[in-house]
Order: C-alpha cells, then structure tokens, then sequence
C-alpha cells in the first residue's frame, strides 16, 4: 500500500512564533492532499487542502506549501496559540483512497 | 447541522465476542468509511461503502463486517473479538472522490 511519513514525530513551538510541519509522500501519481488536526480524544479534523495542479494555499493562519519534484507536503502555521497543539497529519489521494500518516504532535509553549 | 456520530464512545468486550460499533451520518454522503487508529500505524482502512448496498474490503478487514443498508449508517462488526483488535475506531463520510472526510469522534474499544 501507499506509505505516508512524516519528518518529526513531534514539534514544540513558543506560543506567537510560526510552525512549519512537513510530510513526504511516496507515489508521484496522488493527485489531491489534505492535512488534518487531530486532539485529544477527538476525531480528525480537516483543516487545508491542495489539489496537484497548485503549489501553495493558504488559509485563515494556515498555509499549506506542496512540492511535487520532492514529493515533500508543509503546512506553515502562523502565530501559533495554544489551541494549535494537537497531532497534524497529512493524507494523500491515490485512486479512490486516501492514505494517511502517523502524525506529528504539535506542543505550543505558553 | 448535519453531523457524523458513533456509538459507543467506550467499549470493553470480551474475547470471542461479537461486537457493533454504529455510525449514522445526516450530511447524505454517498462515502463511508471505517479506520482503526492504533500507535504507530496512523489510520488504516477497515471497509468502506459507495452508497446502498455497495461494501468493499479496506487494507486491515479481516474479522470485521459491514454492511449499508441506508445511506445514514455503517455499522461495523466484529465478528469473534479478538485482542489485535483493541483500537479506537473511527467511521468517516465523504461527499465523494476528491472530497476531503468527515469524521466521528471516534469509538475506543479494547477487547479483553
């Protein structure tokens, strides 16, 4: 199956400064990508997406960067709070399926 | 405002055990989906549905079930509880390919 990774399984950032989370996918073919905010005790929740034909998107604090000479997924959160911290996954679209990663927890020091 | 829900939120069974974790949708999504989230692994696909009476097999389906005969619901089945399959659960609708998922909040069961 499709295996997606991510760089760091965990990130901790002062509260107002920038966090960059990072994703490599494996099959050059995926055509559609989304990261997803998971906390605790909660389900995913979607929170970007980029479609293969763009670069970049952006949304409210949110940016999300996709490279696909490198195959390499980023979203850019911006004066990061507190209420950022969770785990932030990448998924990609391959056919009809959406593979997604492990994670990487985000911890936002006050 | 539409929603996706699960049942139960906890759940501890005994081995051997059958066991039914519901999912009911109102935002009329032909897409359902069943993931087990365990440490390590991310989600993996259990079974996923196209719209009534259309069931596939996912990456992780052995021991588990469904079936659709609805658009709303999903109910996964465990058919003889095992141990592997202590997990949380999470059930997730999609308005279609392209389309990113909703998901519930999640079932965690442990299977002692």
């Amino acid at each position: 199956g499709e295996s997606v990774g991510l760089h760091l399984p965990t990130l901790s950032v002062q509260e107002g400064d920038n966090s960059i989370i990072n994703c490599a996918y494996s099959n050059s073919a995926s055509d559609y990508f989304i990261w997803y905010k998971q906390e605790s005790g909660k389900g995913p929740q979607f929170i970007i997406d980029i479609r293969s034909n763009m670069d970049k998107r952006q949304g409210q604090r949110v940016t999300v960067l996709l490279n696909k000479t490198v195959k390499h997924l980023s979203l850019q959160i911006a004066a990061t709070q507190p209420g950022d911290s969770a785990v932030y996954f990448c998924a990609e679209q391959f056919g009809n399926q959406f593979y997604f990663g492990t994670g990487t927890s985000l911890t936002v020091i006050p | 405002d539409a929603e996706i829900t699960q049942s139960p939120r906890h759940k501890i069974t005994e081995t051997g055990r059958q066991v039914t974790l519901a999912c009911h949708q109102t935002w009329n999504h032909n897409n359902m989906f069943w993931y087990r989230q365990d440490l390590g692994h991310g989600l993996r696909l259990i079974h996923y549905s196209y719209g009534v009476q259309d069931t596939n097999k996912g990456e992780v389906s052995d021991g588990y079930s469904v079936s659709r005969s609805n658009t709303e619901d999903l109910p996964l089945t465990l058919e003889s509880a095992a141990s592997s399959q202590t997990s949380v659960y999470f059930c997730a609708s999609s308005e279609g390919l392209n389309y990113g998922y909703t998901f519930g909040s999640g079932t965690r069961l442990t299977v002692v």
